[in-house]
């Protein structure tokens, strides 16, 4: 099973700043193969980056995913109060998928 | 409106079933893998299982294998997560979400509580 783990557990950021989350794999993603969920609370989870690096649709592109292999990052432009939530990265490359625990945006 | 509305959760003593449904609204359904995601109380997500388009292939969490069944109808736009011998650590909000690996689409969710 391939293990995801994402870090920092918690960020504290101000609104208009950048925020970059991480996602690190036990073992190599194909780069089709890995997304991005937001999550607020009280909601449903909502897909953001598809493919490692694919907007979804209706995403600002303030949202931005890269990476490769082993190592994959989120990056959220000019926060907006809107994307303080918590943020999970996905593998679907080998069964059974598998989620990170998760990232928490939260305003300083 | 583009929409998947489940329902079939409640409260279930230790060893029983639940079944639960999804109807998916405003695409087609029959071009999509569906899956079902779990959430417990206060924690993360956590894939439960995935039904290809045309029921061909389906896959499970180990946790689930032999206990739970996706299955589908794509004549009434549902797929269905049969559950049975469920124990506690099977409380959480069961969310239907569209496609096979990653999901694009996710519902509101329902809630099973296992518990005596």
């Amino acid at each position: 099973e391939i293990v995801l783990t994402q870090f920092p557990g918690t960020l504290s950021l101000s609104p208009g700043q950048r925020a970059t989350l991480s996602c690190r794999a036990s073992q190599s993603v194909g780069g089709s193969d890995l997304a991005w969920y937001q999550q607020r609370p009280g909601q449903a989870p909502r897909l953001v980056i598809y493919g490692a690096s694919n907007r979804a649709t209706g995403i600002p592109d303030r949202f931005s995913g890269s990476g490769s292999g082993t190592d994959f990052t989120l990056t959220i432009n000019r926060l907006e109060a809107e994307d303080f939530a918590v943020y999970y990265c996905q593998q679907c490359d080998s069964s059974p998928w598998t989620f990170g625990r998760g990232t928490k945006v939260e305003i300083k | 409106e583009v929409q998947l509305v489940e329902s079939g959760g409640g409260l279930v003593q230790p060893g029983g079933s639940l079944r639960l449904s999804c109807v998916g609204s405003g695409f087609t359904f029959s071009d999509s893998g569906m899956s079902w995601v779990r959430q417990a109380p206060g924690k993360g997500l956590e894939w439960v299982a995935s039904l290809r388009q045309d029921g061909s292939e389906k896959d499970y969490v180990d946790s689930v294998k032999g206990r739970f069944t996706i299955s589908r109808d794509n004549a009434k736009n549902s797929v269905y997560l049969q559950m049975n011998s469920l124990r506690v650590d099977d409380t959480a909000l069961y969310y239907c979400a569209r496609g096979y690996s990653w999901v694009d689409l996710w519902g509101q969710g329902t809630l099973v509580t296992v518990s005596s």
